[in-house]
C-alpha cells in the first residue's frame, strides 16, 4: 500500500489529453515539493517534473505538473505513442522521515 | 556527463547477505545526497535509503531498517548498500539515484539514476 495514491492505469488516443493524479497528505504533498518520473519499459526512471511544476531541459512542454493542497497532477497534452510508460509521483514525507512514491500509473496510448 | 553505475548484484540464498556498490563520475560526488531505490519484478518503485553529503545522516525505510546499511566514500566517489537476512521479497532491481541540488537535501528530487542492478534471492 503506497503512501501516495495514483490510478493504476490511464489511456488516451494519440493527440488527446490525459491526466494522472497523485493523492497524499499534509505531511508529504501538502508540505513538500512533488516530482514525477517516467519509466519506459526495461529502463531506469527519469525525472520529468520537479518542484511541482518545473520541467527539466529536454522534457517536452506537452508535459505539465500542478499541485493543489495534498494532491498533485501530471497532465500530458497531445499524447504520442512514445509517451507510453509508467509514471510515478514522489515527495518527502516529514512524518515518516522518508521519501514516498505513488504506486505508479501505466499510460497506454490507444 | 553524469554517470552512476551499480555493481555487485546476482543471486543470493535466503538468509544471506548482499553488498552493492554505486560508482559515480562526471560531477563532484561529495556535493550531493544519494539514495537507494528498488523495484521488484512487475512492481512499483520502493525507496530504501537516503544519505547526506558527509554520510553522517542516513535515513532508512521502515521496511528494511535493521537489515540495511548504507555508506559512502567521498574519496573514491562511491556509495554502498549492505543488506542482511535476505528474503525472497528482496528480489528486485536496485537503483542508486542522485538528489538534485535544486532542492533541500533529503527533500529534493532525484535528478539522475543508475541503470540498476538485479538481485535475486533464491536457493
Amino acid at each position: 500500500q503506497s503512501v501516495l495514491t495514483q490510478p493504476p492505469s490511464v489511456s488516451a488516443a494519440p493527440g488527446q489529453q490525459v491526466s494522472i493524479s497523485c493523492s497524499g497528505s499534509s505531511s508529504n504533498i501538502g508540505k513538500n515539493y512533488v516530482s514525477w518520473y517516467q519509466q519506459l519499459p526495461g529502463t531506469a526512471p527519469k525525472i520529468f517534473i520537479y518542484h511541482n511544476d518545473r520541467r527539466p531541459s529536454g522534457v517536452p512542454d506537452r508535459f505539465s505538473g500542478s499541485r493543489s493542497g495534498t494532491s498533485a497532477t501530471l497532465a500530458i497534452t497531445g499524447v504520442q505513442a512514445g509517451d507510453e510508460a509508467d509514471y510515478y509521483c514522489g515527495a518527502w514525507d516529514n512524518s515518516l522521515s522518508a521519501w514516498v512514491f505513488g504506486g505508479g500509473t501505466k499510460l497506454t496510448v490507444l | 556527463q553524469v554517470q552512476l553505475v551499480e555493481s555487485g548484484g546476482g543471486q543470493v540464498e535466503p538468509g544471506g547477505s548482499l553488498r552493492l556498490s554505486c560508482s559515480a563520475s562526471g560531477f563532484t560526488f561529495s556535493d550531493y545526497y544519494f539514495n537507494w531505490v528498488r523495484q521488484a519484478p512487475g512492481k512499483g518503485l520502493e525507496w530504501l535509503s537516503c544519505i547526506s553529503t558527509s554520510g553522517m545522516t542516513v535515513y532508512y525505510a521502515d521496511s528494511v531498517e535493521g537489515r540495511l546499511t548504507v555508506a559512502r566514500d567521498n574519496d573514491h566517489d562511491s556509495l554502498s548498500l549492505e543488506m542482511n537476512n535476505l528474503r525472497a521479497e528482496d528480489t528486485a532491481v536496485y537503483y542508486c539515484a542522485r538528489k538534485s541540488r535544486l532542492g533541500l537535501g533529503e527533500l529534493s528530487h532525484f535528478d539522475y539514476w543508475g541503470q540498476g542492478i538485479l538481485v535475486t534471492v533464491s536457493s
